[in-house]
């Protein structure tokens, strides 16, 4: 019962490569992010969508691009893949309108190592 | 700005004995507060949080956090420490109102060491 999944765990892949991160979310909620872990283990976040709407985005290069068909999925979709791409991705979801978020707790996936050589 | 700060990278602490990770924070307006673990490989856990009423916070496998508002800060805490708590820990806050809203800002981890 993963109640916020994302695939692959594990991605080892190209420079100029072009890839995807699935995400898909159990609990029924509302508000679906993306946060990047670099190699100091510093967590940002990426994106952030609230009913298949864009809230959040932060400074992120344009090779990122989130995609939302549902409010139970956010997928985060990379081009052009450089070598500072590599860091740890990890999707989250939380409950509740946006207005409304900010005491929701965030529950996280298990992450997507992405390493590019 | 909300910003928080793990002033400690590493705690090492004897199993059985006290542990303290510390955390304090930076946000406008009412600070909503957040703890979660992460352990080799794996993604976070949520521990505990703080949103309003009794300062000490209770959460899961023993942890607690006391809110101190004067000292704005958010100390992790367990009375008695075990091997298996050896992980990554990370304080967050969040935002209640303005330009941020809902954003949640992480420390850069406290990396806690239990040995035996």
């Amino acid at each position: 019962d993963t109640a916020v999944s994302q695939t692959p765990k594990y991605l080892v892949t190209q420079m100029g490569n072009d890839k995807s991160i699935k995400c898909e979310q159990n609990l029924g909620h509302d508000t679906m992010y993306w946060y990047k872990q670099d190699s100091k283990k510093f967590l940002k976040i990426m994106f952030s969508y609230n009913n298949k709407e864009l809230i959040i985005n932060e400074t992120v290069p344009n090779r990122f691009s989130p995609k939302s068909p549902d409010k139970a999925h956010l997928n985060l979709h990379i081009n052009s893949l450089e070598l500072g791409d590599s860091a740890v991705y990890f999707c989250a979801s939380s409950q509740g309108s946006w207005g409304s978020l900010s005491g929701n707790t965030i529950y996280f996936g298990e992450g997507s190592w992405l390493t590019v050589v | 700005a909300q910003s928080v700060a793990q002033p400690e990278d590493q705690v090492n602490v004897a199993e059985g004995n006290p542990l303290t990770v510390k955390c304090t924070y930076s946000v406008s307006g009412n600070p909503y507060l957040f703890w979660y673990v992460q352990y080799p490989n794996r993604g976070l856990q949520f521990l505990l949080k703080y949103i309003t009423g009794d300062n000490l916070v209770k959460g899961s496998y023993g942890f607690e956090a006391e809110f101190n508002k004067s000292q704005t800060s958010f100390h992790l805490k367990k009375p008695s420490a075990l091997v298996s708590d050896s992980a990554l820990y990370f304080c967050a806050v969040r935002a209640n109102r303005g330009s941020t809203l809902g954003r949640l800002y992480f420390g850069r981890g406290t990396q806690l060491t239990v040995w035996p």
